[in-house]
């Protein structure tokens, strides 16, 4: 079981918005800054978000991040076909003194 | 441009070692970490360790330790990972990724293409 958890799945239709979310504890996102990654199939994962809320350039303005208390968001509007993809947040926890990863949230565009 | 090449796909046996290179190029080598990552077949992702090129510190995931070594060679930009007493769910992709550290964290920027490490009696 990963440390922070994400919903198996999501999905939408193209130019909707949808929500990933990522909840955690006290010890990683309570403390923590959140990072998502993006991972097309049999591929490296990509940085998507930084910092909570960080672009890192090139990453179109339609990824957004937030993070609330033990608890983090992905958005993403306008989808598009090519969002399609395993999302992961990951934070450092404290306690564990290492990197923990959520276990990722597979996104189909329907 | 920043690239990060990883060595090729290895395929091994039960409680052989394994070892993984990553070759940076396009930045300063020694300004940046490195940290290591895998993913086990149709799984999530699991952080395995990080090291500083500029110290050589490292840190590795509880789990790991003491079959887990990490290392750096400056003067050819390459960090490598061994990885000892292979067992069958060491069967991974191992990636390596470069490590941006700020004032109160840390987020891996670019990412080597991976390398598959399968682990076979």
């Amino acid at each position: 079981q990963s440390v922070l958890t994400q919903p198996p799945s999501a999905s939408g239709t193209p130019g909707q918005r949808v929500s990933i979310s990522c909840s955690g504890s006290s010890s990683n996102i309570g403390s923590n800054p959140i990072n998502w990654y993006l991972q097309l199939p049999g591929t490296a994962p990509k940085l998507l978000i930084y910092s909570n809320n960080q672009r890192p350039s090139g990453v179109p303005g339609r990824f957004s991040g937030s993070k609330s208390g033990t608890s983090a968001s992905l958005a993403i509007s306008g989808l598009q076909s090519e969002d399609e993809a395993d999302y992961y947040c990951a934070a450092w926890d404290d306690s564990l003194n290492g990197w923990v990863f959520g276990g990722g949230t597979k996104l189909t565009v329907l | 441009q920043v690239q990060l090449v990883q060595s090729g796909a290895e395929v091994t046996k039960p409680g052989a070692s394994v070892m993984v290179s990553c070759k940076a190029s396009g930045y300063m080598f020694n300004n940046y970490g490195v940290t290591w990552v895998r993913q086990a077949p149709g799984q999530g992702l699991e952080w395995m360790g990080w090291i500083s090129t500029y110290s050589g510190n490292t840190n590795s995931a509880q789990k790991l330790q003491g079959r887990f070594t990490m290392t750096t060679d400056i003067s050819t930009s390459t960090a490598s990972m061994e990885l000892r007493s292979l067992r069958s769910d060491d069967t991974a992709v191992y990636y390596c990724a470069r490590l941006r550290t700020y004032g109160s964290g840390s987020y891996a920027d670019y990412w080597g293409q991976g390398t598959r490490v399968t682990v076979s009696s």
